[in-house]
């Protein structure tokens, strides 16, 4: 089955800095790609995502980027803000297995005033 | 708000017991997904159901089961709990089976076995 890992697992940046967090994943089948933020106490929510056949998607200071060959995604913010602080999950689902997501590990990040 | 409600938010219970937790999918969303989050073990698929039917397995124990009803709403039943149990339990819903559809998180159940 599919096995995502991700790093770092914490991540400590200065507001208006940049963070950038990085997912790899084995399943060669794998062709949606979703970002999820955890604030505590609640769920995990949807922030962006991105598909196979796109190598990069932005929206506004969040991107993720996609290299299917080494088989690797990243979710970058630029201009963090302490309300960016929690943790951040990435995951992957392959085409044939349904809507079934495997998570990364989580990162937390922590946006220091 | 997702629109995907979960009760109870909280639940304390002793080992040996059983414990029925509640999902309500967003409305229109026919996709029901467990899933349990540990310390030890990250975010972990369990089980998805498709307009009443069993659709997709993940590591789900063979203590806990599923289903999910005509109106759409899905329980999970937890029995003989052990301490290792202890975790917080997510419903998420997505409008139907196709890969890639967006599935949105309810507030989770935090489960306490002692």
């Amino acid at each position: 089955g599919e096995n995502v890992e991700q790093h770092p697992s914490t991540l400590s940046v200065q507001e208006g800095d940049s963070a950038v967090i990085k997912c790899t994943y084995s399943d060669s089948a794998s062709n949606y790609f979703p970002w999820y933020k955890q604030e505590l106490g609640k769920g995990p929510q949807l922030i962006i995502d991105i598909r196979s056949n796109v190598g990069e998607k932005k929206d506004q200071r969040i991107a993720v980027t996609l290299n299917k060959t080494a088989k690797h995604f990243s979710l970058h913010i630029t201009e963090t803000q302490p309300e960016d602080s929690a943790v951040y999950f990435c995951a992957a689902a392959p085409y044939n297995a349904g809507n079934m997501l495997t998570f990364g590990g989580g990162t937390r990040l922590m946006v220091k005033p | 708000d997702s629109g995907v409600t979960q009760t109870p938010k909280h639940l304390i219970t002793a080992t040996g017991q059983r414990v029925t937790l509640r999902c309500s999918p967003r409305s229109g969303d026919l996709s029901v997904y467990w899933y349990q989050q540990s310390l030890d073990q990250g975010l972990q698929f369990l089980i998805q159901y498709y307009n009443g039917e069993e659709r997709a397995k993940g590591n789900i124990l063979e203590r806990f089961s599923a289903q999910q009803f005509p109106d759409l709403h899905s329980e999970l039943n937890l029995s003989s709990l052990e301490l290792g149990d202890s975790a917080l339990y997510f419903c998420a819903s997505s409008a139907g089976l196709v890969s890639g559809e967006t599935q949105y998180f309810g507030p989770g159940t935090r489960l306490l076995v002692l």
